[in-house]
């Protein structure tokens, strides 16, 4: 099975960086995602990591390091349109993707 | 191109009435999935299909079953509503291609009240 942690809340102000953590126990490792998740709204795709070390995309980063069992998702130059829940995702090696529950980040004028 | 749609948006359902959720995806992905999504909990898998004529359980499948007659279409189907089973509902579909193609893209949701 899949044991994912991240943390419930997290607060920044605009045009601050924010950098969301998870955590994870799997059985089998096929890659990690990060997803954006706006209230009331379908998760959307935002990243994807297989390999250790750092992607970029933009105002967007994510980092894996598969040995520590870690990532972390960097959102830089915060708008108030990132206010929303991101949530770290593991794929299993059958395929199936566990999802962590989700960290709000509220964006502060 | 649509994407993913699932029908309905949103429904009142009394319990013990069956529902059958739609899913229609466009994009000719091999594989297909239903969420549950909890406050609290996160995204939890129901049953999954990796390609029209199978299925199989995720971790919650009990209360739900499923079916793959094609390639487009995955409804989910409840078959005596209880409480415990409002939820929102996501629909997904990846093209398990490997290389990084894997990625699941998900419909705009089934919000379910079971009363």
């Amino acid at each position: 099975g899949q044991n994912i942690d991240q943390p419930t809340e997290m607060t920044a102000t605009e045009g601050a960086i924010v950098q969301i953590n998870c955590t994870y126990q799997t059985s089998g490792f096929n890659g990690l995602f990060w997803y954006q998740q706006h209230a009331g709204e379908a998760p959307t795709f935002l990243s994807y990591n297989v390999l250790d070390g750092l992607e970029e995309k933009g105002r967007f980063s994510s980092f894996l390091s598969r040995s520590k069992g870690y990532s972390y998702l960097l959102l830089k130059e915060l708008q108030m349109k990132d206010s929303a829940s991101y949530l770290c995702a593991v794929l299993s090696n059958d395929y199936k993707l566990s999802f962590g529950a989700g960290t709000t980040v509220t964006v502060r004028a | 191109i649509a994407g993913i749609t699932q029908a309905p948006t949103s429904q009142i359902l009394a319990a013990g009435r069956r529902m059958t959720l739609r899913c229609t995806q466009d994009m000719r992905h091999n594989a297909m999935y239903w969420y549950r999504q909890d406050l609290g909990l996160g995204l939890r898998l129901i049953h999954y299909s990796n390609t029209a004529g199978t299925t199989g359980k995720g971790e919650v499948p009990d209360g739900y079953s499923v079916s793959r007659a094609n390639t487009d279409d995955f409804p989910l189907t409840l078959a005596s509503a209880v409480p415990s089973q409002t939820s929102v509902y996501f629909c997904a579909s990846s093209d398990l291609a490997g290389a990084g193609r894997d990625t699941q893209y998900f419909g705009p949701g089934t919000r379910l009240t079971v009363l």
